[in-house]
């Protein structure tokens, strides 16, 4: 059974950082395109950022771009999401999830994790 | 980016009933749409891939069509479980998009 398991929120001040983190299982990590997805407090989805199933290649929201940085770790099966500069419009609940790669094709997201709150406020 | 619009922002029906929910692209995305479901504090999940085809065990009563621009989420026959929200998201072009959402609600 594949498991992605957030971990890493909290409530950070304007202006701080904080470091997500989506622990993998059940799936061959190395495999698959990673990504985050954000979700703010009643309101809907919104895609953050994609990592390739190697790392070499990376995509951003504008609203993120320069701020957030996605990033890999193959050996230990774990995505991160580096948040610098938080705003009060970054609280929300943030989804690590899986697209699968078959040839060049990236597929929808198929396994999502439970989420991680993150409360950016002073 | 593309922006995709979901309507009715609401759907009010009963438990047997045929839901029919459309996602608009501002232009096209081929049929690299997909549609997700969620229920209260739950994360989404996947559908619908390829604007029709079901995500392993999904139940046939969910069923995708459209291309282009235009697309319909249709559920054949409302089951208790399926009052949720739901999202159509593009993966056409960078940024990935998602709709604003229909609520499925008991009437």
């Amino acid at each position: 059974e594949v498991q992605l398991v957030e971990s890493g929120g909290g409530l950070v001040q304007p202006g701080g950082s904080l470091r997500l983190s989506c622990a993998a299982s059940g799936l061959t990590f190395s495999s698959h395109a990673m990504n985050w997805v954000r979700q703010a407090p009643g309101k809907g989805l919104e895609w953050v950022s994609s990592i390739s199933d190697s790392g070499g290649s990376t995509y951003y929201a504008a609203s993120v771009k320069g701020r957030f940085t996605i990033s890999r770790d193959n050996s230990k099966n774990t995505l991160y999401l580096q948040m610098n500069s938080l705003r009060d419009e970054d609280t929300a609940v943030y989804y690590c999830a899986r697209r699968r790669i078959v040839g060049v094709d990236w597929r929808a997201f198929d396994c999502w994790g439970q989420g991680t709150l993150v409360t950016v406020s002073s | 980016e593309i922006v995709l619009t979901q309507s009715p922002a609401t759907l009010s029906l009963s438990p047997g009933e045929r839901a029919t929910l459309s996602c608009r692209a501002s232009q096209s995305v081929t049929r690299y749409l997909a549609w997700y479901q969620q229920q209260p504090g739950q994360a989404p999940k996947l559908l619908i891939d390829e604007a029709s085809n079901r995500a392993t065990g999904i139940p046939a009563r969910f069923s995708g069509s459209g291309s282009g621009t235009d697309f319909t989420l249709t559920i054949s026959s409302l089951e208790p479980e399926d009052f949720a929200v739901y999202y159509c998201q593009q993966r056409s072009n960078w940024p990935l998009t998602f709709g604003g959402g229909t609520k499925v609600e008991i009437k």
